[in-house]
């Protein structure tokens, strides 16, 4: 089945950059989605579609998808982007929906 | 405007059945692909199923083959995931989640999320 592999965590300074990115065999051949997840709430989609934004979604979250490589950028992090993030696609070779294995993103 | 509240959850034993429910507002659940995603308690995102919007098509996770039926009652407005042989690792909080567009294709993101039921499989 397909595979999808985050970093478990991510540490960064406020207003610094964070970079999260989801691994998979020809990802950039697929629609990527980013979904963060506060504690005890349900996940948030924040990037679809590897790089568009929902509406009120801050222009600070951005995304990229190329090769086996998938990245979710987070730019000025701000305190409340603390959370858990999940990279997400269909995988249509097996037609089942895949999540990443989540990352833990901490605001120093 | 479009929402999803889930319900049922419940503790059950090793080998119970149970169905939880997915009540859905703002939008007719018959024209939306609809998707089941459970987490077990710290853990990360588990996609478990689909049905598609005209109820002709159904996915599982290999997790769950053979032992969950995702279903819909169109009066209701509501879906379902009837879960049987439950087994103690399918212990999570389960999620309904739909795309914002009508007759979308399966790969859309999941834009409107339900808070979740949880589900404990305890002797």
């Amino acid at each position: 089945s397909f595979v999808l592999t985050q970093p478990p965590s991510v540490s960064v300074a406020p207003g610094q950059t964070a970079r999260i990115t989801c691994g998979g065999n020809n990802i950039g051949g697929q629609s990527v989605h980013w979904y963060q997840q506060r504690p005890g709430q349900a996940p948030m989609l924040v990037v679809y579609d590897d790089s568009d934004r929902p509406s009120g979604i801050p222009e600070r979250f951005s995304g990229s998808n190329s090769g086996n490589m998938a990245t979710l950028t987070i730019s000025r992090v701000e305190a409340g982007d603390e959370a858990d993030y999940y990279c997400q696609v269909w995988a249509s070779s097996s037609d089942q929906g895949v999540f990443g294995t989540g990352t833990k993103v901490t605001v120093l | 405007e479009l929402q999803l509240t889930e319900s049922g959850g419940a503790v059950v034993q090793p080998g119970g059945s149970l169905r939880v429910s997915c009540a859905a507002s703002g939008f007719n659940l018959n024209d939306h692909n609809m998707h089941w995603v459970r987490q077990a308690p710290g853990k990360g995102l588990e996609w478990v199923s689909l049905l598609s919007w005209d109820g002709g098509s159904t996915y599982y996770a290999d997790s769950v083959k053979g032992r969950f039926t995702i279903s819909r009652d169109t009066g209701k407005n509501s879906l379902y995931l009837q879960m049987n042989s439950l087994r103690i690792d399918d212990t999570a909080f389960y999620f309904c989640a739909t795309h914002e567009d009508s007759y979308s294709a399966y790969d859309r993101s999941l834009d409107f999320w339900g808070p979740g039921t949880l589900v404990t499989v305890s002797s």
